[in-house]
């Protein structure tokens, strides 16, 4: 069963603008941390940024933030002022148990 | 601070041939996990280990076996390989508390 479900394959944004990538999961545990993860071409795992579930407070580093709804068990990712080195596939993750799980991917394309 | 090492960093298999890949952490972390990346795909978990002696099943794990001697070591084998083993692996490490997963710089493996 997939527990950590992106439904956008690819999306697109303009350089200098903002762009929001979803992703769902599932889990039965209260506390636990989620990520997004970034892959450019040369297939090096990157990490984004990092959400600890029981703060309520949504992570921000620099120009990306997430927007955490634990009820609703969904965890976006948005990259505002976006610059062409951001192009890449970008995966959520997280731990259900001792399990860690990635989503499918969604490959961003930033057009100058 | 070496991290996560993967090796080889690329190898090619004739069919039925075995062969492992190897994967070392120096950062004393006791979840380690080995993952494949098929082309324009996520990653899917292979096997983990929750400390040495301890490994289990992910959601791919037909094909392979690993071992977990030690807390530094998780050698994944490959048996009788198969064209549908060609893939990208991945080995990673977690911080206690799952805070953040440290990958090694892949494996690119063709079976032909």
């Amino acid at each position: 069963a997939q527990t950590v479900t992106q439904s956008q394959p690819e999306m697109s944004v303009q350089e200098a603008e903002t762009v929001t990538l979803s992703c769902t999961y599932d889990t039965s545990e209260s506390d636990y941390y989620l990520f997004w993860y970034k892959q450019p071409p040369s297939r090096q795992m990157i990490l984004v940024i990092r959400q600890e579930a029981y703060k309520q407070q949504n992570a921000t580093e620099n120009r990306f933030s997430v927007n955490f709804q634990k009820a609703a068990k969904s965890f976006s990712l948005k990259i505002s002022d976006s610059q062409l080195g951001d192009a890449a596939m970008y995966f959520c993750a997280g731990p259900l148990f001792n399990k860690f799980y990635f989503g499918s991917g969604t490959k961003l394309n930033v057009k100058p | 601070n070496a991290g996560v090492t993967q090796t080889p960093k690329f190898r090619i298999l004739k069919i039925g041939q075995s062969m492992t890949l190897q994967c070392t952490q120096d950062m004393n972390h006791n979840y380690m996990y080995w993952y494949r990346q098929d082309p324009g795909m996520g990653l899917k978990l292979i096997y983990y280990s929750v400390g040495a002696g301890i490994t289990d099943k992910g959601e791919v794990p037909n094909g392979y076996n690993v071992s977990r001697s030690t807390t530094e070591d998780f050698p994944l084998r490959l048996e009788l390989a198969a064209p549908s083993q060609t893939s990208v692996y991945f080995c990673a490490s977690i911080r206690p508390g799952n805070t953040e997963a440290f990958f090694g710089q892949g494996t690119r493996l063709t079976v032909v």
